[in-house]
């Protein structure tokens, strides 16, 4: 099956640790995103890129960090510099696709806690 | 600053009515306009997406209608069924950039159809 994995699906955090999200996607996608979402605040974005080892801050990167090693990857850390990072983080990549040009397709999202 | 304003945040509407939500947007380089549909605890999935040069685009029961003078856009949901119980959110993006092409989502709307 193509498409974009997340994992894990539920993560518990202790204020002052960093974590890490998982993102892979076999879709041969060039660009991956990572959002956060908040009630009532849509999508936002925190890190993109466009293609291995380049990536770009979003409108949200303060406190989060990524890496763009291979083609199917895109992990984010979260940091202990994020001060309210309880949220649900959703992956997403995009590649042109016909007439859906601008199509992203997302992953099935982590719920982070923080405790 | 917010490009993609969304409305309503919340929508009941009977089976078999007619759902009706509104976006309007800032950036007149937008050109890849955009509907997703969320479930809880899912990622976004694509709906339905316009290009602004026509006014209309109709899939099944879901219709875009889009105004480029008063850079608004909307989604008809027909004959609504409570399986379209979801979260929707309108987006735009700038299609042709090549690179860098992010989508800018609205705020989202929850909508509820009862029976």
């Amino acid at each position: 099956d193509g498409g974009i994995t997340q994992s894990p699906k539920y993560l518990f955090r202790k204020e002052g640790q960093n974590v890490t999200l998982s993102c892979e996607q076999n879709l041969n996608h060039d660009a991956m995103y990572w959002y956060r979402q908040d009630p009532g605040q849509g999508l936002r974005l925190i890190y993109y890129s466009q293609i291995v080892n380049d990536f770009q801050k979003g409108d949200i990167a303060e406190g989060y960090s990524v890496s763009r090693e291979k083609k199917e990857s895109f992990p984010l850390t979260v940091t202990s510099a994020q001060k309210n990072p309880t949220a649900f983080y959703l992956c997403a990549s995009r590649g042109p696709t016909g007439d859906s040009y601008n199509e992203q397709f997302f992953g099935p999202g982590t719920r982070l806690t923080v405790l | 600053q917010q490009q993609v304003k969304q409305s309503p945040q919340s929508l009941i509407v009977q089976k078999g009515g007619i759902s009706i939500i509104n976006c309007a947007y800032e950036n007149t380089a937008f050109d890849y306009f955009p509907w997703y549909q969320q479930f809880p605890g899912k990622g976004p999935a694509l709906l339905i997406a316009i290009r602004p040069d026509v006014s209309e685009k109709k899939e099944g029961r879901f219709t875009i209608s889009f105004n480029k003078s008063a850079k608004q856009f909307s989604l008809h949901i027909m004959d609504s069924q409570p399986g379209d119980s979801a979260t929707y959110f309108c987006a735009a993006s700038i299609r042709n950039t090549g690179t860098a092409s992010k989508l800018t989502f609205g705020t989202g709307t929850r909508l509820q159809v009862t029976l």
